[in-house]
């Protein structure tokens, strides 16, 4: 059963850092890879989706890494201001199924 | 429309009711799928369909869920006999293709509350 692990589970980082935040797997037979990202109470918005012959994707300040054989992926955010502030999500979809299997969720604050 | 919707976005419900959830995708979208967040969590898969038809209901927690999407197009998630366990967010996703490929795409939840 494919298994997703997402370190730190929380983070608060001053404003202009740069950040990484992780995500490992365990089954890495996967489609593709997906970095949600989860305001309050709000639904999912996705950020980036790397298929599994791919090895990074990158929008605007985010850069999105997969190393399919390690089963790690990482999400790189450049500048980092206040608005980033949200809770990550990690989520991949596996050959042996159609759904996504997410991770925990990184909790990021970044202080003004 | 312009995105996947839900509603109602709060239901609470008295231990024992019934409840329905409604979602409805992206137009045109195959593939829909219904998730469980419970607080501080990740969503967990529960179903999916590929349009009318419902083929994988694996992670449903228990013979009181049961979903539906009878056209292809919209979806209800029913709930029998309600427990407090069952409080979670429950999330709907839709992509455009089928099984591997495809972005999947949600809707803002629907908060469930058993009193």
């Amino acid at each position: 059963k494919q298994e997703v692990t997402q370190i730190p589970a929380a983070l608060s980082v001053p404003e202009g850092e740069n950040l990484v935040l992780n995500c490992s797997f365990t089954d890495s037979a996967i489609y593709n890879l997906q970095w949600f990202r989860q305001d309050p109470g709000k639904g999912l918005t996705s950020l980036l989706l790397i298929q599994s012959s791919q090895r990074e994707q990158t929008s605007g300040r985010l850069n999105a890494s997969l190393d399919k054989s390690s089963g790690r992926s990482t999400l790189y955010i450049a500048a980092s201001q206040p608005g980033d502030s949200a809770t990550y999500l990690c989520a991949v979809r596996t050959i042996a199924g159609n759904m996504l299997t997410f991770g925990g969720g990184t909790r990021l604050m970044v202080k003004p | 429309g312009a995105g996947v919707s839900q509603s109602p976005r709060y239901k609470v419900a008295k231990r024992g009711q019934d409840v329905a959830l409604r979602c409805d995708p992206i137009s045109g979208h195959v593939s829909l799928f219904w998730y469980q967040q419970a607080l501080g969590q990740g969503p967990e898969f529960l179903t999916y369909f590929q349009n009318e038809a419902q083929l994988d209901k694996s992670g449903l927690p228990s013979d009181r869920f049961f979903a539906e999407r009878p056209e292809g197009s919209v979806s209800t998630l029913k709930i029998q006999r309600t427990q407090q366990e069952d409080s979670a967010v429950y999330l709907c996703a839709s992509s455009l293709l089928g099984m591997s490929e495809g972005e999947q795409f949600f809707g803002p939840g629907t908060r469930l509350t058993v009193l």
